[in-house]
């Protein structure tokens, strides 16, 4: 079945730093893949998406690119802020028929220090 | 639009009441999601609607749960009688059909206790 494997966190970095956050995925056929975050005491935002096989979603500096040949969507941005801090989840749909039920990863979650 | 409304935010209850959540999901969103957030178990979907009528409600814990879309504009998920196991976040998402397929929009959740 479809399934979505995240690194584990928590990942703690210093302002300004360099991030990725490893997201894999198993699915047939041709999935949509979504990165949604979290911050404290809030409800889950979706940060950016990509429907299609070497798409790159953005938002906000945050950049993945949908990588069929690896299975694969890694989260990255070049310099995080502590207002970054938050849980990020990788979540994929199946696209099968209407299905709209995300398949998600188990959450990461980012410190990031001043 | 303001978005997916989850009422209350905050829920103190104590062991063996019943409580009711509400949703109210984006206009037009033919899709809606119950799912519970806790530190042990993570994100999990209870069940979800489509124009209304259960899709999948393999996700509700046990009978004390239930669900409920009477209309397109509002949802409940009610805890009869609830335990203390039940305390969680308890958030609503809605989204729409059709291709492309562009994520929920996620409510801001209630905190509920248990006591």
């Amino acid at each position: 079945g479809n399934s979505v494997t995240q690194m584990e966190g928590p990942v703690t970095l210093s302002e300004e730093a360099f991030l990725t956050i490893n997201c894999t995925y198993t699915a047939t056929g041709y999935p949509s893949l979504f990165w949604y975050v979290q911050y404290p005491g809030e409800g889950l935002q979706l940060l950016l998406k990509a429907t299609k096989a070497d798409d790159k979603g953005s938002n906000k500096g945050f950049e993945a690119t949908y990588r069929k040949e690896t299975t694969s969507f890694h989260l990255e941005k070049g310099s995080v802020q502590v207002s970054d801090s938050a849980v990020y989840f990788c979540a994929l749909s199946s696209n099968a028929g209407n299905n709209r039920k995300l398949i998600w990863g188990l959450g990461t979650s980012l410190a990031v220090n001043p | 639009d303001a978005g997916v409304i989850q009422s209350p935010r905050h829920e103190v209850t104590e062991m063996g009441q019943e409580v009711t959540l509400r949703c109210k999901p984006i206009s037009g969103h033919d899709y809606l999601f119950w799912y519970r957030q806790t530190m042990m178990r993570g994100l999990e979907l209870l069940i979800y609607f489509n124009n209304n009528v259960p899709i999948d409600d393999s996700g509700m814990p046990e009978d004390r749960f239930s669900a409920k879309m009477p209309n397109a504009s509002f949802s409940t998920l009610k805890i009869q009688p609830s335990e203390p196991r039940d305390s969680a976040v308890y958030f609503c998402a809605s989204s729409l059909s059709g291709a492309p397929f562009h994520g929920y929009t996620f409510g801001s959740g209630t905190r509920l206790t248990v006591v």
